[in-house]
């Protein structure tokens, strides 16, 4: 079945410093690719989206492209802030649309 | 415009016991979602509404899991009886529509305990 394989947190960085989160899949057809952010004390958010091969989805600084030829799609912010420190989750959703997540990957960013 | 709204927040009860949550969706989103996260992983889909109708419920477990949304607005999720392993955070989601395209907003959650 489709799934969603991420970095495994925490991890700790301090502000400026450019943050990889990793995130590879496995899904039967072509599906596009999300990074939803949790900050704390609240609800999940959509960060960004990749609906096809070669897009790349940014927003708030962080950029991820959509790599079919590795099944991939790496979250990365070149200058992190205190203010990103949050949960970040990469999901699919395939051919019936539903959502499959990552673990999650904890980031703490130290001023 | 309001987001999704959920209650309660927190929910702490023993096994073998009942208990409710409540979503109110966005105004106008035909789509709802009901997701269980477990500490330490991501959420997983327990059942999808289509207006007042079902699209998905094939990981809701059925023997102690319920849902309905009436009028295709509300929805509520219960469960009887509780188990140990139903701790988790209960997450509420709505959308315009059931397409990829179109966006899930979600709530805060209700985090359940169960003793």
């Amino acid at each position: 079945g489709d799934s969603v394989t991420q970095m495994e947190g925490p991890v700790t960085l301090s502000e400026e410093a450019f943050l990889t989160i990793n995130c590879t899949y496995t899904a039967t057809g072509y599906p596009s690719l999300f990074w939803y952010v949790q900050y704390p004390g609240e609800g999940l958010q959509l960060l960004l989206k990749a609906t096809k091969a070669d897009d790349k989805g940014s927003n708030k600084g962080f950029e991820a492209t959509y790599r079919k030829e590795t099944t991939s799609f790496h979250l990365e912010k070149g200058s992190v802030q205190v203010s990103d420190s949050a949960v970040y989750f990469c999901a699919l959703s395939d051919n019936d649309y539903k959502l499959s997540f990552g673990a999650g990957t904890t980031v703490t960013v130290r001023a | 415009e309001a987001g999704v709204a959920q209650s309660p927040r927190y929910k702490i009860i023993e096994k073998r016991q009942s208990v409710a949550f409540w979503c109110n969706p966005i105004s106008g989103h035909a789509t709802l979602y009901w997701y269980q996260q477990i500490l330490g992983q991501g959420p997983k889909l327990l059942i999808q509404f289509q207006n007042n109708g079902v699209v998905d419920d094939s990981q809701l477990p059925k023997d102690r899991f319920s849902a309905e949304r009436l009028k295709g607005v509300d929805s509520t999720l219960k469960i009887q009886p509780a188990k140990l392993e139903d701790s988790a955070v209960y997450l509420c989601a709505s959308s315009l529509d059931w397409q990829a395209t179109y966006e899930q907003y979600f709530g805060p959650g209700t985090r359940l305990t169960v003793t």
